[in-house]
């Protein structure tokens, strides 16, 4: 089963809005990821945060991680249509391998 | 540097038929991993090599074998192809357990 779980599984917004992502999983985690996927293309990695960070930023990124509630939130701020892509998060569990979610198709409408 | 490579791009397959996906990466990477991706499935681990001479199952290991030639190159093989082994396979490779990076993909169909 998939460690972890995104939502929303689709999100379409206007150019310049707000997107927001949400992830969710179950067990302890040394870190977690957050990769793009456009269309037709292979994952590109975009922020990890440890489990000992609460927040991250990179550019026009903002990530939190809330290990309380095995969640972890992806900001992406002023968005323009080269962001229309997929999104995963991929947690580090120790065990040599990340795993992976479902994803979230983020839109941006010009 | 090319990062990861990934051949065939596009294969067809008829059930029963073998192939061998190859992937090569130069940035000395340790860890080498593949994975297939199903619409709506997100990525699942097939195998992978955590150091050159090691290799391990992943999630959906049925079907499949690997190869972990050196460092640099580490091979998917499907002895028998099924029509559920229709997927886009990708490979990635790490330098420890953080950032995977990924090859572009081959897109298999199995007839």
């Amino acid at each position: 089963s998939q460690q972890g779980e995104e939502d929303p599984q689709a999100l379409s917004i206007q150019e310049g809005e707000n997107a927001t992502m949400n992830c969710s999983y179950k067990t302890s985690i040394n870190n977690l990821q957050w990769y793009r996927q456009n269309s037709g293309r292979g994952l590109v990695h975009l922020i990890l945060i440890r489990s000992n960070e609460r927040e991250k930023h990179s550019g026009r990124l903002r990530v939190t991680l809330d290990t309380s509630k095995k969640s972890s939130s992806l900001l992406i701020t002023a968005s323009r249509a080269a962001d229309t892509a997929s999104y995963f998060c991929a947690t580090d569990t120790g065990a040599q391998k990340l795993v992976f979610g479902q994803g979230t198709r983020l839109t941006i409408n010009p | 540097n090319a990062g990861v490579t990934q051949t065939p791009k596009f294969q067809v397959l008829k059930t029963g038929q073998s192939m061998t996906l190859q992937c090569a990466q130069d940035m000395n990477h340790n860890s080498m991993y593949w994975y297939r991706q199903d619409p709506g499935m997100g990525l699942r681990l097939i195998y992978y090599s955590a150091s050159e001479g090691t290799t391990d199952k992943g999630e959906v290991p049925n079907g499949y074998n690997v190869s972990r030639l050196n460092k640099r190159e580490f091979s998917l093989r499907l002895e028998s192809a099924a029509p559920s082994q229709t997927s886009v396979y990708f490979c990635a490779s790490s330098a420890h357990r953080d950032t995977q990076y990924f090859g572009p993909g081959t897109r298999l169909t199995v007839l």
